[in-house]
């Protein structure tokens, strides 16, 4: 089974500022990493993904993520935010074999960028 | 191409209500998924479709839910005698099988009076 925490439920920035979000996962089988965008009365968006090899990965916007397996974590990260920022993130993760790759969420993190 | 479709965007429904919500996923996706986004909950996985059949159902709540999907395309899940608790957005996924990444509809915002 696996499981996602995202560590911060809100996390408030001011404009141009850097940011992270944190993310870590169990699971007992290995598995994909994902993190998606959900921006205010719109739905879900794929930013990024970790699937294998370099485990720094670039995403859409600016956003990238390390995916570290010894701390189980892929935390976001943006080194200048924009107001057009502000949204929910989640992470999520699945597993990497067979044909089931239902997605196993965190709670999300609501992003507030302030000017 | 069309992306994932889902009818309706809102239901408004009495409690004790039955109601069917309807997803397209996108052609030639054998894999479907239906999850639901709800205040306190997050996003919670509920079924799984490999082609017509459903090899993983953990997800669904109560038997008061059910889903069925024909022709290895359309999806409906059906949650029968609505509560309260069920007010959520329901979503739907669709991908080719085995696939990593998933490809979501609008969302259907599910609001039992």
């Amino acid at each position: 089974a696996q499981s996602v925490t995202q560590l911060d439920s809100q996390v408030p920035v001011f404009e141009e500022a850097p940011v992270e979000l944190r993310c870590n996962y169990s699971s007992s089988v290995s598995v994909y990493l994902f993190w998606y965008v959900q921006y205010p009365n719109q739905g879900l968006q794929l930013l990024l993904k970790y699937l294998s090899g370099s485990t720094l990965v670039k995403g859409i916007n600016g956003f990238e993520a390390e995916f570290n397996k010894s701390q189980t974590s892929f935390h976001l990260r943006k080194p200048s935010v924009h107001i057009s920022d502000t949204a929910e993130y989640f992470c999520a993760v699945s597993a990497n074999a067979g044909n089931n790759r239902k997605l196993i969420w965190g709670l999300g993190t609501s992003l507030a960028v302030h000017p | 191409g069309a992306g994932v479709s889902q009818s309706p965007s809102n239901k408004v429904t009495e409690k004790g209500k039955d109601v069917e919500l309807r997803c397209d996923p996108i052609s030639g996706h054998t894999a479907l998924y239906w999850y639901r986004q709800s205040l306190g909950q997050g996003l919670e996985f509920l079924i799984y479709f490999q082609g017509n059949s459903a090899p993983d159902k953990s997800g669904l709540p109560s038997d008061r839910f059910s889903a069925e999907r024909t022709g290895g395309s359309v999806s409906t899940l059906t949650i029968q005698r609505t509560q309260q608790e069920d007010s959520a957005v329901y979503l739907c996924a669709s991908t080719r099988l085995a696939a990593d990444t998933q490809y979501f509809g609008p969302g259907t915002r599910l609001t039992v009076l």
